[in-house]
């Protein structure tokens, strides 16, 4: 049981490249969620897929799309990548039920040069 | 404006003495609240949580205070032990699941 797993760890970008960042889950969680976190800030949310086929907008979605492309997969998509989001991004998942907590991945540390 | 907050950035205690980490917030629709540990290079893990009909929760070391009057929440951890150096984030959430989180803090405990 992996638990929430993401690709790649590390990645370094030119600014106006674009990229996915990969994350998947093996709890049958019907959430899941992408986290900006930076310097100072805490985790902020970019957006969320509350159940398999339906995606919202979060805190800070702006220069991000997702795709819940099964209920295990949530990927994130910068189409073209800025030296502001440069940041740490942390997938999460959470099971149905008011008063459940989120089950975070390792992350992917992001620079755009 | 931000609905969560940790005023202290930073807190250093003595192996075995209490560390009290604090959360303040400002939206009264809040009705659960979580604690999370970072360490460096991992994500965060759920730690402990409450939910807005208690006043506290405790899990062996770890116990959690609310008082839904003063919109604050507190975190203890008794004895304090080297290893629980870590960053601890709070976190409210209503009942929609997201969860907003506050900066964290940076707890030190010293052998």
């Amino acid at each position: 049981n992996a638990g929430v797993t993401q690709t790649p760890k590390f990645q370094v970008l030119k600014t106006g490249q674009s990229m996915t960042l990969q994350c998947a889950q093996d709890m049958n969680h019907n959430s899941m969620y992408w986290y900006r976190q930076d310097p100072g800030m805490g985790l902020r949310l970019i957006y969320y897929s509350a159940s398999e086929g339906t995606t919202d907008k979060g805190e800070v979605p702006n220069g991000y799309n997702v795709s819940r492309l099964n209920k295990r997969e949530f990927s994130l998509r910068l189409e073209s990548a800025a030296p502001s989001q440069t940041s740490v991004y942390f997938c999460a998942s959470r099971p149905s039920g008011t008063y459940n907590e989120q089950f975070f991945g390792p992350g992917t540390r992001l620079t755009v040069l | 404006d931000q609905q969560v907050k940790q005023n202290s950035p930073s807190l250093s205690v003595q192996e075995g003495r209490i560390s009290i980490l604090n959360c303040d917030y400002t939206n009264s629709m809040f009705d659960y609240f979580l604690w999370y540990k970072k360490y460096p290079a991992e994500g965060p893990t759920f730690l402990i949580s409450i939910s807005s009909i208690k006043d506290k929760n405790e899990d062996g070391r770890f116990t959690v205070f609310l008082n839904k009057s003063a919109k604050h929440l507190s975190l203890h951890i008794v004895p304090s032990q080297p290893g629980d150096s870590a960053v601890y984030f709070c976190a409210a959430s209503d009942n929609t699941g997201k969860l907003i989180f506050g900066q964290g803090t940076t707890l030190q405990v010293k052998p």
